[in-house]
This record gives structure tokens, sequence and C-alpha cells, in this order.
């Protein structure tokens, strides 16, 4: 079985500071690695996701996450924070290479507050 | 390419009644997932389709069910309704037989049971 744990339940920052949502996940076997973002009164949005190769994954809109298979973590960081990142954060995971590749399995979530 | 969709957006229904939600998923997905999110619980998995097959089920009771049609749109079912039903039910498609390349969530149905 799996499941995820995010660390942090809120974050506030300041706009245009760095911030980090921390993920880390427990597995019996390898897995793939997604973040979601859930703006208030909308679904999920896939914002970035780990399958294989380079461990550094990039979104469009400014964020990164980093695979790092010895601490099983999947932090989500990004330099410069606009007020419109305002939003709750979802680290999953899904395990590879069997029929369950369609249940992800999300931690808990963090919110991300932003101010002025 | 339109999103997922999700009928109706919003319901509120009693105790002991029975429900059912909609979802159309992305055009040429075949794959459709159902999560339940509550503030205690967080996001749950509820269940997966692929070709009108269910493929994974998570830990709810029979209450819950659902199908998938050929053409690949999904309904949940939640028979006798109980407080604790009330979420925001979120319906995903993927390309893919599971979700390799990330689901695609729609815009969640809020239930309320009074």
């Amino acid at each position: 079985a799996q499941s995820v744990t995010q660390l942090d339940s809120q974050v506030p920052v300041f706009e245009e500071a760095p911030v980090e949502l921390r993920c880390n996940y427990s597995s019996s076997v390898s897995v793939y690695l997604f973040w979601y973002v859930q703006y208030p009164n909308q679904g999920l949005q896939l914002l970035l996701k780990y399958l294989s190769g380079s461990t550094l994954v990039e979104s469009i809109n400014g964020f990164e996450a980093e695979f790092n298979k010895s601490q099983t973590s999947f932090h989500l960081r990004k330099p410069s924070v606009h007020i419109s990142d305002t939003a709750e954060y979802f680290c999953a995971v899904t395990p590879q290479g069997s029929s369950n590749t369609g249940k992800l399995i999300f931690g808990q979530g963090t919110t991300l507050q932003v101010k002025p | 390419k339109a999103g997922v969709t999700q009928t109706p957006r919003y319901l509120i229904k009693t105790r002991g009644q029975q429900v059912t939600l909609s979802c159309s998923p992305i055009s040429g997905h075949r794959s459709v997932s159902w999560y339940q999110q509550t503030p205690g619980q967080g996001l749950q998995f509820l269940f997966e389709y692929f070709s009108e097959t269910q493929r994974n089920k998570g830990n709810f009771p029979g209450r819950f069910s659902g199908r998938q049609f050929s053409n690949s749109r999904s309904e949940m079912n939640v028979s006798t309704l109980e407080l604790g039903d009330s979420a925001l039910y979120l319906c995903a498609s993927s390309s893919g037989q599971g979700g390799i390349r990330g689901q695609y969530f729609g815009p969640g149905t809020r239930l309320t049971v009074t």
C-alpha cells in the first residue's frame, strides 16, 4: 500500500518570496508522483508529474519539484510566488506497472497563502 | 478540447434518498476515476472504469456504485444517503489505461445531505 504525507497544512508566504511545499511518500513498489493544485470552488489541475528520467521536473508557471528516491520525497518549490498562486496543493502517487495506475493516493493538502 | 464535465454541480438530498452523478470525460479519454473530497478525510479514491469495466475500487461501502457507458461517460450512484456522504465528488479522466500521463479533473459535484 502507499501513503502520502504533506508535512505542512498551511504555508503563509509574502509575494515574491520563495516557497517549498513538502511531500513524503511511503511505498513498497516504485511509484509515479504528481502535484495538483486546487483553486477555490474548482476541481484539481495537474501541475507537474514525475514518471522517470531526470529527477527535477518543471511546470509552465514556474514551479518545480525534485524526486528524491532515497528520502522518498517530492518537494514542490517556486523561487518567487505571486498572489495568484494562493491555492491548495496536493501531492499524489500511483504505483507503477500495475492496473492501479488509475488510482491516485493523495496527501492531505497544503494551503499556500500568498500575502501582499 | 473541452474539459471534463460533471453534472449537476450542486445537489441537496435528504438522508435515505439516492443520487446519481454524471461525468463526461475529455474526448478520446477512456479511463474515468471518481474521488470523494471532504475536509476530514481529504481526497479518497472511489473507483476507476476503463472500457466499461471497473478496474479498481476504493474502500467504500457497497452503497457507492458506478458504471461506464460505451461512449466513456460515467455515472456514480449513492444509495441510502447518510449525512457523512456530504462531500465534493470529483471525476477524472485520462487518455491511457490508468493515469500515467496524469488525470484531468472536472469541477466536481457538491453533494449536501440533510
